[in-house]
């Protein structure tokens, strides 16, 4: 059974510090993983993937990656408080050779940026 | 906007109707899926296709059926749903050669 978990939170962080979401995987196999944003009432936005171990920068986004410890983490720099949703952790499912291959998603961890 | 249209965005429907979801991808991707999100449980996968072909079927019950008559358009038909089948349903694509998966904005559904 593929499992990645996420705290659920609320995680609260003030406007202008660094956010910093966690998520961790089961299948040591995985080799694709993503983050997606989603607003309330609002479906899931891509905002980074990373496929190797470190960190991949995109603006104010950094991801991380730790295959060795099944670990993938999400920074925020400058948070603002339109950052403030859901953040879901996605890990593509290993093993099936192809492209189109489903994720499996964490319950995601609800952000809240204080002005 | 992603490229990735639903329709439509709300459904309520009774336990004896029958319906369809439809999902259009206009981003040249070559792979659809679809996903039921429930509150406080995960997205859950659904059904893959690969260019037009069911490639995995996560043991959904056969009260949801699957077709995707070619790249773009991919449809789920619905009958005898249960009031426990009530979520937000979304379709997403992606190409071969890239793992990215976007999301259309999802069909709410209600059964009664």
């Amino acid at each position: 059974q593929k499992e990645v978990e996420q705290n659920s939170g609320p995680l609260s962080v003030p406007e202008g510090a660094i956010a910093s979401l966690n998520c961790t995987y089961s299948d040591r196999g995985s080799q694709s993983f993503f983050w997606y944003r989603q607003y309330s009432g609002k479906s899931p936005e891509l905002i980074m993937s990373i496929y190797s171990n470190g960190d991949k920068e995109d603006g104010r986004f950094t991801a991380q990656l730790n295959k060795a410890s099944q670990y993938v983490s999400l920074l925020i720099r400058d948070s603002q408080p339109s950052d403030s949703a859901t953040y879901l952790c996605a890990v593509k499912n290993p093993y099936s050779g192809g492209g189109a291959d489903g994720l499996t998603f964490g319950k995601g961890t609800h952000l809240i940026i204080q002005p | 906007e992603t490229g990735v249209t639903q329709t439509p965005r709300h459904l309520v429907m009774g336990m004896t109707n029958k319906k369809s979801l439809k999902c259009e991808q206009h981003l040249g991707h070559n792979a659809m899926y679809w996903y039921k999100q429930s509150a406080k449980k995960p997205l859950e996968l659904m059904f893959v296709y690969s260019l037009e072909e069911r490639v995995e079927n996560n043991s959904v019950p056969s009260r949801f059926s699957p077709e995707c008559p070619n790249s773009s358009h991919l449809f789920l038909h619905l009958h005898t749903l249960q009031p426990e089948d009530s979520a937000l349903y979304l379709c997403a694509s992606s190409h071969d050669s890239n793992y990215e998966q976007y999301f259309g904005p999802g069909t709410r559904l209600t059964v009664t």
